[in-house]
């Protein structure tokens, strides 16, 4: 099946720098990925589609100059939280569209710390 | 605005019983999906099921199964011989062509020994 790697999967950075995270998907070409955080207990909030080769779309409410995203190619898609603060740790999740519109493998996350 | 709901915070049953998970969902949409996934401790997502909605016939994988009400906009998970590895957060979700994801709040479902 397909596979969706995030790297890396825990990251602890200090107040008031920057972080990337990875999102590649392993056998297949995505040119649609997600980005999700997740909070303990809540379920998945959508914080942006980003499509291969263009500007990101970001959800209502979603700081699009704190939280950059880049998908260069059809296998990596890349998150930076910039000037992060400790309102910004949480779990984030990315998942690649597959050859079905309808199908959406998700990457195993990355848990964000910051101190 | 699509919205998905599940009602049932959190569930529990003993291992080899059936457990059934509901979700409601409001949309004026015709054709669009329905999906449970799974996350489990891991919080890896996994897919459990999916129901296209001009489909009549109810999705069944293995021991996972749904019922589908397009009039009623529900969609049960059914899980039968539950098992202690199906303990996990169930979360319903709605997707309309080629659009985003729309998830529930999740189900935290137990399973007892």
């Amino acid at each position: 099946g397909a596979v969706v790697s995030q790297h890396p999967s825990w990251v602890i950075c200090k107040s008031g720098t920057s972080v990337k995270i990875e999102c590649r998907s392993l056998d297949f070409q995505a040119t649609t990925m997600f980005w999700y955080r997740q909070f303990p207990k809540q379920s998945l909030m959508l914080m942006a589609t980003s499509n291969e080769g263009s500007k990101a779309t970001y959800e209502q409410g979603v700081e699009k100059d704190k939280f950059l995203i880049n998908h260069a190619s059809l296998t990596l898609s890349t998150l930076t939280v910039t000037s992060a603060h400790p309102e910004d740790s949480s779990f984030y999740i990315c998942s690649a569209r597959g050859l079905q519109h309808y199908e959406q493998y998700f990457g195993p996350g990355t848990r964000l710390t910051v101190t | 605005a699509q919205t998905v709901t599940q009602s049932q915070p959190e569930m529990s049953v003993q291992e080899a019983e059936t457990v059934t998970l509901s979700c409601t969902y409001d949309t004026s949409e015709s054709n669009y999906y329905l999906f449970w996934y799974k996350q489990p401790p891991s919080r890896q997502m996994i897919l459990v099921i999916r129901q296209e909605a001009y489909k009549q016939q109810n999705a069944t994988e293995n021991r996972f199964s749904v019922n589908f009400q397009k009039a009623a906009k529900s969609f049960s998970l059914k899980i039968s011989d539950s098992q202690l590895g199906d303990t996990a957060m169930y979360f319903c979700a709605f997707m309309k062509g080629n659009e985003k994801l729309t998830f529930g709040t999740g189900t935290r479902l137990t399973i007892i020994p």
